[in-house]
C-alpha cells in the first residue's frame, strides 16, 4: 500500500533562511512525487514533480526538492525563505500500480516570520 | 499551469436539499477528474475518481448514492450532495489530470459547502 509521511505539523523559520519541509513515502514500484502549495481557502497549487531522472527537482517560486531512493524521501527546500512562503505544504506519492491513485501527506504548515 | 474553475466557491443550504458543484478545465482535456473534502487543518481525503464517459470509482466509506459525480465532458465535472446534512458540510475540492499517469493534477480552488 501507498503512504506518505509529513513528520512536521508546521516549520517555522525567520525570512532569508533556508527552510526544509520533510517527506518520507512508501510505495511500489517507482514512484512519482508531487509537491503542492495551499493557501487559505484555496485549492492546491502544484510546485514540483519527481517521475525520473536527476534526484534534485526545481519547481516553481525557487522552490526545489531532492529525490533520495535509499531513504524514501523527497524534502522540499528553498535557499531563502520569504513571508509570503507561509502557506500549508503537501507531499504526495502516485505509485504505477493500483490505478495510479495519488495520496497525500497530512501536510506541513509553514511559517516564515519577518 | 493548466487551469481547473469551480463553481460555485462558496454555498450555504438548508438541510435536505441538493447541491452541485461544477468543476472545469480551462485550457486542457481532463481525461481523469477526481473529487476531494478537506476537512480543516486536514490532508485532502479523496472521494472518487472519474474517467470521461465512465463511471466513477468511488473510495471506500463514500456513499455514491450521496455523492453523485457526473464527468460528462473531457472538460466538465459534477458533483451533487444530495440531500445534504450538517455533516456534510466541509471544503470540496476537485482536480483534473491529462491521460499520462506521471502527470501532475491541477486542483481547482474548492467550494465551501455549509448544511445548516
Amino acid at each position: 500500500a501507498q503512504s506518505v509521511a509529513q513528520p512536521e505539523d508546521q516549520v517555522n523559520v525567520a525570512e532569508g533562511n533556508p527552510l526544509t519541509v520533510k517527506c518520507t513515502y512508501s510505495v511500489s514500484g517507482n514512484p512519482y512525487l508531487f509537491w503542492y502549495v495551499q493557501y487559505p481557502n484555496r485549492g492546491l497549487q502544484f510546485l514540483l514533480k519527481y517521475i525520473t531522472g536527476d534526484n534534485l527537482v526545481k519547481g516553481s517560486y525557487g522552490f526545489e526538492a531532492e529525490f533520495n531512493k535509499s531513504q524514501t524521501s523527497f524534502h522540499l527546500k528553498k535557499p531563502s525563505a520569504l513571508v509570503s512562503d507561509s502557506a500549508l505544504y503537501f507531499c504526495a506519492v502516485r505509485g504505477n500500480t493500483g490505478g495510479f491513485k495519488t495520496i497525500f501527506g497530512a501536510g506541513t504548515r509553514l511559517f516564515v516570520k519577518a | 499551469g493548466a487551469v481547473v474553475s469551480q463553481h460555485p466557491s462558496r454555498v450555504i443550504c438548508k438541510s435536505g436539499t441538493s447541491v452541485k458543484i461544477e468543476c472545469r478545465s480551462l485550457d486542457f482535456q481532463a481525461t481523469t477528474m477526481f473529487w476531494y473534502r478537506q476537512f480543516p487543518k486536514q490532508s485532502l481525503m479523496l472521494m472518487a475518481t472519474s474517467n470521461e464517459g465512465s463511471k466513477a470509482t468511488y473510495e471506500q466509506g463514500v456513499e455514491k448514492d450521496k455523492f453523485l459525480i457526473n464527468h460528462a465532458s473531457l472538460t466538465l465535472s459534477t458533483l451533487t450532495v444530495t440531500s445534504a446534512h450538517p455533516e456534510d458540510s466541509s471544503f470540496y475540492i476537485c482536480s483534473a489530470r491529462t491521460l499520462a499517469e506521471y502527470n501532475e493534477q491541477f486542483f481547482g480552488p474548492g467550494t465551501r459547502l455549509t448544511v445548516l
